[in-house]
């Protein structure tokens, strides 16, 4: 069964970059599209884009001037980075993936990331 | 993108009641692929249902989606103490895939 880790910094000042890394145990990492997600008091879910192993991306437009996903195939890792945040990017950070219903049924932890000086 | 709006905001009903979830869409949704997520405070939402009627594994059959388009319905049959959540829709047959504000089942 596919299991979700992630860490990142859980403060982040204005105007700089935002980082959370998902580690991906008991499956294929070839096999799923790698997702990452957002929620906030005031925007509610938010789909920030995905990534496959290949590194091909799909960024939602209206984050994808500020979005970055990559991933590390030799250690199954994916991740995020948010460049020039700002308050409304306040938000716990999901990652997720699909395990055969193309929607999101394995789901991290979820990081808390706070934009604050 | 595919506006996707819950109705009700909240939903009061007592445990035994049957409770109905709209999530209207603001265009076709494609290919049924529209989802419900249950989300309990201090926790991850959890996948219900996909393809607007499939229930996810280890979800009982008390929960039943349906609707295609753009209205679709998330029925509980009989309402259990663990049912009271916030609920989303979520479209993935279009990117960017969305969701809808939620619905908060209580009490």
């Amino acid at each position: 069964q596919v299991q979700l880790q992630q860490w990142g910094a859980g403060l982040v000042r204005p105007s700089e970059t935002l980082s959370v890394t998902c580690a991906v145990s008991g499956g294929s990492f070839s096999d799923h599209y790698w997702t990452w997600i957002r929620q906030s008091p005031g925007k509610g879910l938010e789909w920030i884009g995905d990534i496959t192993h290949s590194g091909a991306t799909n960024y939602n437009p209206s984050l994808t001037s500020r979005v970055t996903m990559s991933v590390d195939t030799s250690k199954n890792q994916f991740s995020l980075k948010l460049s020039s945040v700002t308050a409304a990017d306040t938000a716990v950070y999901y990652c997720a993936t699909s395990v055969g219903s193309w929607a999101f049924d394995i789901w991290g932890q979820g990081t808390m990331v706070t934009v604050s000086s | 993108e595919i506006v996707l709006t819950q109705s009700p905001g909240t939903l009061s009903l007592s445990p035994g009641e049957r409770a109905t979830l709209s999530c209207r869409a603001s265009r076709r949704v494609t290919g049924t692929y529209l989802a419900w997520y249950q989300q309990k405070p201090g926790q991850t939402p959890r996948l219900l249902i996909f393809g607007a009627s499939s229930r996810a594994t280890g979800i009982p059959d008390r929960f039943s989606g349906s609707g295609s388009g753009t209205d679709f319905t998330l029925t509980i049959s009989r309402l259990e103490p663990g049912d009271f959540a916030v609920y989303y829709c979520q479209q993935y047959g279009s990117s960017p895939y969305t969701f809808g504000q939620g619905t908060k089942l209580e009490i």
